[in-house]
């Protein structure tokens, strides 16, 4: 069936770059999608790719797709300690059912 | 312009009694979800809705479970004869079908603590 893998941790210092890595195994995805989870909070898009493309950059977040190898990762430039948080990577097929990973804790050290 | 609420936030129980969670969705929003988030744990798919169509209940993980939803308005999740495995956040999202990319908007969760 369906499944999204991700690492459970990530520690960095402040100003570094973190990269989150996910692989998942539905070769017909069409969206993948970084979700983040502030403590306490609800889950909030972050940032999606389209299945047809390879990278995709938005201020300090980068998201590189390798199709070929079903992996996906978020790559987050300078560090602060306010991108403390769970990361969920994500996927669908383009309908309504998106099929979450099991989240990677990102802690940044000052 | 208000997001995804669900009430209450924080539910502590007794084991074996009944709880009911409830989900209001951005206004519009054909499709809501339930997932479950044990502590420390990703997300669970519970159940979906889409308008009026039959609920994808394939989550559910006991009888105990149900969910209801009346057109594209509300949610309840019930949850009967509570078991101390049953205490997670329980998180609720809705999306529109207008939006392509299939983001889901997600409330804060409700918090259930079962003694």
């Amino acid at each position: 069936g369906e499944d999204v893998e991700q690492s459970l941790f990530l520690s960095v210092r402040e100003g570094d770059s973190s990269v989150i890595n996910c692989t998942y195994t539905d070769s017909s995805s069409t969206y993948l999608y970084w979700y983040k989870q502030e403590p306490g909070a609800g889950l909030q898009l972050l940032t999606y790719i389209f299945s047809n493309m390879d990278m995709k950059q938005d201020q300090r977040l980068t998201v590189l797709l390798n199709k070929k190898d079903k992996h996906l990762s978020l790559r987050i430039a300078d560090t602060q300690t306010g991108d403390s948080a769970i990361y969920f990577c994500a996927e669908s097929t383009g309908g309504f059912k998106t099929i979450f990973g099991a989240g990677t804790r990102l802690f940044v050290k000052a | 312009g208000a997001g995804v609420s669900q009430s209450p936030s924080n539910k502590v129980t007794e084991k074996g009694k009944d709880v009911e969670l409830r989900c209001d969705p951005i206004s519009g929003h054909t499709a809501l979800y339930w997932y479950r988030q044990r502590l420390g744990q990703g997300l669970e798919f519970l159940i979906y809705f889409q308008g009026n169509s039959a609920p994808d209940k394939s989550g559910l993980p006991s009888d105990r479970f149900s969910a209801e939803r009346t057109g594209e308005s509300v949610s309840t999740l019930t949850i009967q004869r509570t078991q101390q495995e049953d205490s997670a956040v329980y998180l609720c999202a809705s999306s529109s079908r207008a939006k392509t990319t299939g983001e889901q908007f997600f409330g804060p969760g409700t918090r259930l603590t079962v003694l």
